[in-house]
């Protein structure tokens, strides 16, 4: 059975850099054919889709968000992450990691998600 | 404001069937295939419906899925107090090539 789980820090000070890890176990990343995918969602709202990238280290970003964003992929690590620059209030939520099938809405298997919060 | 358009809620009482519509665009549902997830407080979505009407395994027959035009739509039968979740339609959008969201419908059973 293929998990995520989430892993970073939990509160970044406005204007700096939210850093996320997604470990994987129970497959690999580098498996062909998917996508992995970081999904957010603020508090007691919806979910917003920040972008995927391939084990190929290929990516695809939310346009919205395109100029802030970084992932990564280590498959020597089987995990992938996400940087998300010069952060505000407006970017605290829950951060999910995802794996997609193809760069499509299909989300197949979630991590758990973590809270990150910006505040000074 | 989500490019695809979801009642904020909807509700039924146990054994009702409750239907919940996702509304979007020719360039969204218009053109490509719809997804529906289910989320409880404090956990992460889970997909329900895959490409419009398909069901993951160990998903119930109980809930269905549907897309006409520029519109989806996701049923509950014989509804049950554990459906009681926030449910979301998910597709690519061409134009603004992204995926997006609804903006979640909170399914209440009375």
């Amino acid at each position: 059975q293929l998990q995520l789980q989430e892993s970073g820090s939990g509160l970044v000070k406005p204007s700096q850099t939210l850093s996320l890890t997604c470990a994987v176990s129970g497959g690999s990343i580098s498996s062909g054919g998917y996508s992995w995918s970081w999904i957010r969602q603020p508090p007691g709202k919806g979910l917003e889709w920040i972008g995927y990238i391939y084990h190929t280290g290929s990516t695809y970003y939310n346009p919205s968000l395109k100029s802030r964003v970084t992932t990564s992929v280590d498959r020597s690590q089987n995990q992938f992450s996400l940087k998300l620059s010069s952060v505000t209030a407006a970017d605290t939520a829950v951060y999910y990691c995802a794996r997609g099938e193809g760069g499509n809405s299909h989300f197949d298997y979630w991590g758990r998600g973590t809270l990150v919060t910006v505040s000074s | 404001q989500s490019v695809l358009t979801q009642p904020p809620s909807a509700s039924g009482t146990p054994g009702q069937r409750v239907t919940i519509s996702c509304s979007g665009s020719r360039s969204n549902i218009g053109s490509n295939d719809v997804y529906w997830y289910q989320q409880f407080p404090g956990m992460a979505p889970k997909l329900l419906i895959y490409r419009n009407n398909q069901r993951p395994s160990g998903v119930p027959d109980r809930f269905s899925g549907s897309k006409s035009g520029t519109s989806a739509s996701l049923a509950t039968s014989g509804l049950r107090s554990e459906d009681e979740a926030d449910y979301y339609c998910a597709t690519w959008d061409d134009s603004l090539s992204v995926v997006v969201f609804g903006g979640g419908t909170q399914l209440i059973v009375l």
